[in-house]
This record gives C-alpha cells, sequence and structure tokens, in this order.
C-alpha cells in the first residue's frame, strides 16, 4: 500500500490567518491527490483533486499543490466554516489511502 | 445531481455478517466506480474498497479476506457484505461515487453508523 504521511495531526490557528497542511506520499504518485474536509455529524466534501484542481463550490481560499511526493493544502484568510478535520487521499493505486488527518481548531 | 443513500442494520452482533446497501438515484451505476469507506468514531478514514459494476472490485488487503461488493444494476445499488465482524468494526460506512479511475470521491452518501455489539 502507499502510505500519506499527513503533518501536522493538530492545528490551532485564528480567524483570518493562513495555514498549510503537508501530505508524504511513500512513493510517487504523479499529482493524484485529493483533499477532503470534515465536520462532525457530516460526509466528508471534497475540496481539491488531483492536487490542484478545486471542486466545484469551494471558495477560493483553498488551494493545493504538488506533484511527485509532497503535496499542500493551504487555507489563505481562515473563516469560522473552516475549522474542521481535513485529510489528504492517494488515487494513483488502490488502497486509495487516506493521511492519518489533521484537525484544525480555533485558537 | 446524483444522491446516494446508505441503508442496513445499525446494531451487528461480534461474528456476524454486517450488510450495507448503498441506493443511488440521479446517475445510472453502470459508468462510474462505487467506493466504500469507513470512520471509526475518534479515528480516521479508512477505503475498503470501490466496484466498478463493468466487472471489476478493489479491495484493501486489510478487509479482502472479508469483505465482498456488488452492484444491482436493476435497482441501481451498490452492496457491501463483511463477515466475521468484530468492535473494531463498528464505525460510520460511507459510500461514495468516483468519477472515473485515479479518481476522488466527488459524491457521497451521509453515512450510516453500525455498532458491533452482543
Amino acid at each position: 500500500d502507499i502510505q500519506m504521511t499527513q503533518s501536522p495531526s493538530s492545528l490551532s490557528a485564528s480567524v483570518g490567518d493562513r495555514v498549510t497542511i503537508t501530505c508524504r506520499a511513500s512513493q510517487t504518485i504523479s499529482t493524484y491527490v485529493n483533499w477532503y474536509q470534515v465536520k462532525p455529524g457530516r460526509a466528508p466534501q471534497v475540496l481539491i483533486y488531483g492536487a490542484s484542481e478545486m471542486q466545484s463550490g469551494v471558495p477560493s481560499r483553498f488551494s493545493g499543490s504538488g506533484s511527485g511526493t509532497d503535496f499542500t493544502l493551504s487555507i489563505t484568510s481562515l473563516q469560522p466554516e473552516d475549522f474542521a478535520t481535513y485529510y489528504c487521499q492517494q488515487s494513483f493505486d488502490t488502497p486509495h489511502t487516506f493521511g492519518q488527518g489533521t484537525k484544525l481548531d480555533i485558537k | 445531481q446524483v444522491h446516494l443513500q446508505e441503508s442496513g442494520p445499525s446494531l451487528v452482533k461480534p461474528s456476524e455478517t454486517l450488510s450495507l446497501t448503498c441506493t443511488v438515484s440521479g446517475r445510472s451505476i453502470r459508468t462510474y466506480y462505487w467506493t466504500w469507506i469507513r470512520q471509526p468514531a475518534g479515528k480516521g478514514l479508512e477505503w475498503i474498497g470501490r466496484i466498478y459494476p463493468g466487472g471489476t472490485t478493489n479491495y484493501s488487503p486489510s478487509f479482502r479476506s472479508r469483505v465482498t461488493m456488488s452492484a444491482d444494476t436493476s435497482n441501481n445499488q451498490i452492496s457491501l457484505l463483511m463477515t466475521s465482524v468484530t468492535a473494531a468494526d463498528t464505525a460510520i460506512y460511507y459510500c461514495a461515487r468516483d468519477p472515473s479511475d485515479y479518481s476522488h470521491s466527488a459524491s457521497w452518501g451521509p453515512g450510516i453508523l453500525v455498532t458491533v455489539s452482543s
């Protein structure tokens, strides 16, 4: 299986801050990385796919980058509704493994 | 717009078989990949496997020995069977639609909480 190592596991930030979450794959996976937001009691929602493609309806303060083995999710100007848990996922090969998650909470 | 809805028992006894159905509306299941993912309480997302109704299934090695996925194109449903469940299988189970191979999971059902307990 391809391992996805996500960091940090938790992050405290304030409204208006910029944050970055990273994900490293155990082997090269081109740009087959997706990012999801998970809130309590709700199904996961894809934010970014193909490393940098924004899902329709997702605010432009979310962006993704990277290729090969190293990937980042950035959120500029954090809004109250952005405090959630974020997961990366590789879809280069099955099983489509997820990172361990990053819990973003309010400082 | 595609809509997915998971259904099945909320309580399953240890050693028994978990059986879930994902009913899809708004799209034929024939032309997409359909994935099952779960999230145990307080833990991360786990990819269980996927099915392409044209005949392909891919299972995570973590579940391969006890999971079967199938597709009912007449009723536009996807099913998951997981045998020999234990308390560790207690989780929210989601079905999701992947638009293509190598793809993200674009659409998700609301999820169903399954508890394994006697």
